[in-house]
C-alpha cells in the first residue's frame, strides 16, 4: 500500500509563473519529509526537506509547505525556469524508523 | 568528489544467470539503499543497511539479496533473475535516516530477458 502518493503525473508551467507540486501521505507517524529532482539517466538529487515541527521551509525558489492535519506537502517553484522540468519526487521518513518511502513521482515541464 | 558509484549502468541479461551489481560510496555514511524504479510506482527500497554487517528487508525484497562487509559497500545480488526484475535500480547513501537527505547513484537499468 502506497504511504506517499503524488497524484498528478505530469504539470505543465509557464516560464516565471509558479509551480505547485502536491504530495499526500497517510501514515501519521512520519516526521521528515523530502523531495527530490531527477533528470533523464541521472540519480534523484536532495532538493529540499521539511521536519514535522515546522510548516514551511524556504530555499531561494523552493519552498515547502507542510500541513500535518491534512497529511499534505506541497513544493512550490517561483519564479520557474526551463532547467526545472524534471520529474519531482516527494519522500517521507519516521524518526523511529529505518525505512524512507517515496511518491511516484511527478514530471514538471516549465515551458519557455 | 562526493559520490555514490554503481556498476554496471546497464545490463541485459537472461533469466537465471546470476548477477550482482555493485554500489560504492566515498563519504563514509552509515546508511545504504537499494531501490527499484518501475513506471507507475515511484521508488521502492528492496533492502537497506544501517551499518557494517546490518541489513534489512524493504518492501520488495523477494529475489534479491545483499551484504555489507565493508561500509562504502553494497552490492545487490540477483541469484536467479526473472523478466519481473526488469527494472531501473538505484543505491543511495546517508549519514544516518534521521533529518538526513539520502545520495544517490545514478542508476543501473537491468533488463532480464
Amino acid at each position: 500500500d502506497q504511504q506517499v502518493k503524488q497524484n498528478s503525473p505530469s504539470l505543465s508551467v509557464q516560464e516565471g509563473r509558479i509551480s505547485i507540486l502536491n504530495c499526500d501521505y497517510t501514515n501519521s507517524m512520519f516526521d521528515y519529509f523530502l523531495w527530490y529532482k531527477k533528470y533523464p539517466a541521472e540519480g534523484p538529487t536532495f532538493l529540499i526537506s521539511i521536519s514535522s515541527i515546522k510548516d514551511k521551509n524556504e530555499d531561494g525558489r523552493f519552498t515547502v509547505f507542510l500541513n500535518k492535519s491534512a497529511k499534505h506537502l506541497s513544493l512550490h517553484i517561483v519564479p520557474s525556469q526551463p532547467g526545472d522540468s524534471a520529474v519531482y519526487f516527494c519522500a517521507a521518513s519516521r524518526n523511529t524508523g529505518n525505512q524512507f518511502y517515496f511518491g511516484t513521482g511527478t514530471s514538471l515541464t516549465v515551458i519557455p | 568528489e562526493a559520490q555514490v558509484t554503481q556498476n554496471p549502468r546497464y545490463l541485459i541479461t537472461v533469466t537465471g544467470k546470476k548477477l550482482t551489481v555493485t554500489c560504492s560510496q566515498n563519504m563514509n555514511h552509515e546508511y545504504m539503499s537499494w531501490y527499484r524504479q518501475d513506471p507507475g510506482l515511484g521508488l521502492r527500497q528492496i533492502y537497506y543497511s544501517m551499518n557494517v554487517e546490518v541489513t534489512d528487508k524493504g518492501d520488495v525484497p523477494e529475489g534479491y539479496k545483499v551484504s555489507r562487509k565493508e561500509k562504502r559497500n553494497f552490492p545487490l545480488i540477483l541469484e536467479s533473475p526473472s523478466p519481473n526484475q526488469t527494472s531501473l535500480y538505484f543505491c543511495a547513501s546517508s549519514k544516518g535516516i534521521s533529518n538526513q537527505p539520502q545520495h544517490f547513484g545514478d542508476g543501473t537499468r537491468l533488463s532480464i530477458l
